[in-house]
């Protein structure tokens, strides 16, 4: 069964720095891209990341570049998704989802780890 | 201000057929495939259709997708109380260099 599960959220002040985390099992996790995606309370879904099968190649979203960091680790079926320099409207639900942007029928999220930076 | 843009609420009784569309552009939909998720409230999105009208296996054949020019939409007909949901479309833009979503539909059911 495939399964990926976020964990690291939590509540930080404005400034701060937090790392999340994405363990998956189930299935080849260096075969994929991987993506994450976050939900600010009561709003949509906004893309934050990419990166592809080796880690040679990541993508961000404008708001995140220079504060924000994705990279993985294939030997232990993990994303991470290291967030620096964190703002009030960093706050949402991420979410690690399996795959990039053209996931065909792969595409397979995770349940989300919330991150709250307020003071 | 969603990149690509989707009506914020939709409504249709158990049985009707509701249409939820999707506009984009020539640097994403116009050019890329176009993907649908389905988030139950209090969920996690789910894919519901894939490079414009493919359904993963498990989904309904009530759901359909269909992609024309720089708009795309996502069909479901036989309305059941179970579809209330928000809906995403999802694509590439070649010209951000990013994943670009619609601002999501809520689907009511009556």
């Amino acid at each position: 069964e495939v399964q990926v599960v976020e964990s690291g959220g939590g509540l930080v002040q404005p400034g701060g720095s937090l790392r999340l985390s994405c363990g998956s099992s189930g299935f080849t996790f260096g075969d994929f891209w991987m993506t994450w995606v976050r939900q600010a309370p009561g709003k949509g879904l906004e893309w934050v990341a990419n990166i592809n099968r080796d880690g040679s190649e990541k993508n961000y979203v404008g708001s995140v570049k220079g504060r924000f960091t994705i990279s993985r680790d294939n030997a232990k079926n993990s994303l991470y998704l290291q967030m620096n320099s964190l703002r009030a409207e960093d706050t949402a639900v991420y979410y690690c989802a399996r795959g990039g942007a053209d996931c065909g029928d792969d595409c397979y999220w995770g349940q989300g780890t919330l991150v709250t930076v307020s003071s | 201000q969603s990149v690509l843009t989707q009506v914020p609420s939709a409504s249709g009784t158990p049985g009707q057929r509701v249409t939820i569309y999707c506009f984009g552009s020539s640097s994403n939909i116009g050019s890329r495939y176009v993907y649908w998720f389905q988030q139950l409230p209090g969920t996690a999105p789910k894919l519901l259709i894939y490079r414009n009208n493919q359904r993963p296996s498990g989904v309904p054949d009530r759901f359909s997708g269909s992609k024309s020019g720089t708009s795309a939409s996502l069909a479901i007909s036989g309305l059941r109380s179970e579809d209330e949901a928000d809906y995403y479309c999802a694509t590439w833009d070649d010209s951000l260099s990013g994943q670009v979503f619609g601002g999501g539909t809520k689907l009511t059911v009556l």
